[in-house]
């Protein structure tokens, strides 16, 4: 089975920096995706992680460990445009076409 | 490009009726995928297909049919409406059937069953 595993609020203030994690139980795991929802929104893409380490894009990066089943999305320099939810996703090695969601952590960025 | 599309944005049934959701692609992707959320969880996968004529069902799909005549369209049936299926409906679609990761989204179909 699978099972993605997300703090369900964060709060932070605007030009911090703010991390959120995600613990997954995911069998034949291939990688852990992140995506951004705003409110009455759609959600969209933003980061892919298959190895270990840190993959940044902008002012978001990600990172993965495969060793502890693991990883978290960092957003750097938080504007209140930011204020949304984020759900990690992982897909799987069988190729059985799945993208399976974590429950999603809303992050609440103060002045 | 208009990118995922579904109709309606809004819809309210009684407890018994069926009716199709609808959604189109003008991306030429092969994947595309239902899934619906309910308030404070995540996403959850319904069916998806990996191109026409082909679909599978996801981790909740009891309640719903598809089908996958066309590359575009992938439409989304409700049986017989329980107000359990009350929630929000989102139809994405990836362009390569082995890689699932990166999924564009439509802009949801807010139901409510009665």
């Amino acid at each position: 089975g699978q099972s993605l595993e997300q703090p369900s609020e964060v709060t932070a203030v605007e030009g911090a920096i703010v991390q959120i994690n995600c613990t997954y139980q995911t069998s034949g795991f291939y990688g852990l995706s992140w995506y951004q929802q705003h409110d009455g929104g759609a959600p969209t893409f933003l980061s892919y992680n298959a190895l270990d380490g840190l993959e940044e894009t902008g002012r978001f990066s990600s990172f993965l460990s495969r060793s502890d089943s693991y990883g978290y999305l960092l957003l750097q320099e938080l504007q209140m445009k930011d204020s949304a939810s984020y759900f990690c996703a992982s897909d799987r090695a069988d190729s059985s076409y799945k993208l399976i969601f974590g429950s999603g952590t809303r992050l609440l960025v103060r002045p | 490009n208009a990118g995922v599309t579904q109709t309606p944005k809004f819809q309210v049934l009684k407890t018994g009726q069926s009716m199709t959701l609808q959604c189109a692609q003008d991306m030429n992707h092969e994947y595309m995928s239902w899934y619906r959320q309910d308030p404070g969880m995540g996403l959850r996968l319904i069916h998806y297909s990996v191109g026409a004529g082909i679909t599978d069902q996801g981790e909740v799909p009891n309640g719903y049919n598809v089908s996958r005549s066309t590359t575009e369209d992938f439409p989304l049936r409700l049986l017989s409406a329980a107000p359990s299926q009350t929630s929000v409906y989102f139809c994405a679609s990836s362009p390569k059937s082995g890689e699932v990761r990166e999924q564009y989204f439509g802009p949801g179909t807010r139901l409510t069953v009665t």
